[in-house]
């Protein structure tokens, strides 16, 4: 199963609202990730489940599902969040990461 | 507190084999799938091998599958990744990763700190 992302870079500002798109290549059902990542740390779970918020993670983060199409929505960005975020599914393996999203200061 | 410490990375030639192990502690490991996910430098991440809890189901990526074999022993609450026949393009930071569940469809909710492969001559 091949995972696309949409864009691959993107600059915004603070306080703005960001979204990122992943595409899977055959249907993974709910079966969907999505990670977030910084320059030198390990990757850390934000979504699991497509829509389902990992414990602790502020709720401005958001996940979403139309069919194959998976959609992370941070709805007011934060200093913070500047990062390279990852789509995964794990439907069926191998499980595939997408090729990430690069969320930079504009 | 989830500990997950990787060891056995470091510099090998191309064609020769290394073993890396990952040290779990701060969870019951028996209860838990377990990843290995890779990036090489500058890259983005890649999903190597994953095993469930009682090794009844495993997966590989197609890009190590014949090479790399994953392992665990609950005894020892430790996971392993037998790499054979590595190519420069095997070059990365191996991360040891902790599913969300037991079962082998499982996102990772914690990560090691990871260790670094490299396949050069």
């Amino acid at each position: 199963i091949q995972m696309t992302q949409s864009p691959s870079t993107l600059s915004a500002s603070v306080g703005d609202r960001v979204t990122i798109a992943c595409r899977a290549s055959q249907s993974i059902s709910n079966s969907l990730a999505w990670y977030q990542q910084k320059p030198g740390k390990a990757p850390k779970l934000l979504i699991y489940k497509a829509s389902s918020l990992e414990s602790g993670v502020p709720s401005r983060f958001s996940g979403s599902r139309s069919g194959t199409e998976f959609t992370l929505t941070i709805s007011s960005l934060q200093p913070d969040d500047f990062a390279t975020y990852y789509c995964q599914q794990y439907n069926s393996h191998p499980f595939t990461f997408g090729p990430g999203t690069k969320v930079d200061i504009k | 507190e989830v500990q997950l410490v990787e060891s056995g990375g470091g510099l090998v030639q191309p064609g020769r084999s290394l073993r890396l192990s990952c040290a779990a502690s701060g969870f019951t490991f028996d209860d838990y799938a377990m990843h290995w996910v890779r990036q090489a430098p500058g890259k983005g991440l890649e999903w190597v091998s994953g095993i469930s809890w009682n090794s009844g189901s495993i997966g590989h990526a197609d890009s190590v599958k014949g090479r790399f074999t994953i392992s665990r022993d609950n005894a020892k609450n430790s996971l392993y990744l037998q790499m054979n026949s590595l190519r420069a393009e095997d070059m990365a930071l191996y991360y040891c990763a902790k599913g969300v569940d037991s079962g082998s469809g499982t996102p990772i909710d914690y990560w090691g700190q990871g260790t670094l492969v490299t396949v050069s001559s």
